[in-house]
C-alpha cells in the first residue's frame, strides 16, 4: 500500500540552531503535503502545507521544500526555540485510482527537542 | 465556535464491552475522518466520510463501525472492545471535496481497554 516515511524519529538541537525533518512518499499522484505539530497531550495542529505546483513555501521561521521527481519533502525550522519542542508529522494526500476524498497518509512522526 | 468536539475525553473499558465515540463539528465541513494514534506509528485512518451519507474504510477498519448521522456528526463504534484497541482516537474534518485542504483535528479520546 501507499506509505510515507519520515526521518529522523527523534531530533535534538540547541536553541537557535536549525532543524530539518525529511519525508518520502510513494503515491506519485499525491499533490498536497501538510505538516502538523503535536504538543504533548494535545491535538495535531497544521503549521504549514505545500501543494505540488510549488517547490518551496516559507512562513517566518518555518519552510517546506518539495521535490516531486524524487518524491520527497522536508520541513525546515530556523532559529529554534524551546517552544518548538513537540512531535512533528508530515502527510501526503492519497489519490490512488478514482479516490479523491481528501485522505491523508501520515509519517510516523519526529520528536523534536530544543535544548535551552 | 468550538471547531471539532470529541466526547468522551477519556474512557476505560473492559474487554468485550462496546462503546461509541462521538465527534461533532460546527465548521460546516463536508468530510470527516477517524484516526487512531499509537506510539511510533503516526496517525492511521480507521474510517472516513467524504460527504454526508457516505462512509468508507481506511487503513485499519477491523473491529470498528461508523455512522455519519448528519453533516455535523460522525461517530465511531467499538462493538466488542479488545486490548489492541487501546489508543488515542482523533476525529478530523476537512472543507470541500478532494485534496488540497488541511484537516482540522479534535482534542482526542484516550481509550484504555483492560
Amino acid at each position: 500500500g501507499e506509505n510515507v516515511e519520515q526521518h529522523p524519529s527523534t531530533l535534538s538541537v540547541q536553541e537557535g540552531d536549525s532543524a530539518v525533518i525529511k519525508c518520502t512518499y510513494s503515491d506519485s499522484a499525491s499533490n498536497y503535503f501538510p505538516w502538523y505539530k503535536q504538543e504533548l497531550g494535545k491535538r495535531p495542529q497544521l503549521i504549514i502545507d505545500i501543494r505540488s505546483n510549488v517547490g518551496e513555501k516559507k512562513d517566518q521561521r518555518i519552510a517546506v521544500t518539495l521535490n516531486k521527481t524524487a518524491k520527497h519533502f522536508s520541513l525546515h525550522i530556523t532559529e529554534t526555540q524551546p517552544e518548538d519542542s513537540a512531535v512533528y508529522f508530515c502527510a501526503a494526500s492519497y489519490l490512488r485510482g478514482s479516490s479523491n476524498t481528501g485522505k491523508l497518509i501520515f509519517g510516523q512522526g519526529t520528536t523534536l527537542q530544543v535544548k535551552p | 465556535n468550538a471547531g471539532v468536539t470529541q466526547t468522551p475525553k477519556f474512557q476505560v473499558l473492559k474487554t468485550g464491552q462496546s462503546m461509541t465515540l462521538q465527534c461533532a463539528q460546527d465548521m460546516n465541513h463536508n468530510s470527516m475522518y477517524w484516526y487512531r494514534q499509537d506510539p511510533g506509528m503516526g496517525l492511521r485512518l480507521i474510517y472516513y466520510s467524504a460527504s454526508e451519507g457516505t462512509t468508507d474504510k481506511g487503513e485499519v477498519p477491523n473491529g470498528y463501525n461508523v455512522s455519519r448521522l448528519n453533516k455535523r456528526e460522525f461517530s465511531l463504534r467499538l462493538e466488542s472492545a479488545a486490548p489492541s484497541q487501546t489508543s488515542v482516537y482523533f476525529c478530523a474534518t476537512k472543507d470541500g471535496g478532494g485534496s488540497g485542504q488541511p484537516q482540522h483535528f479534535g482534542d482526542g479520546t484516550r481509550l484504555s481497554i483492560l
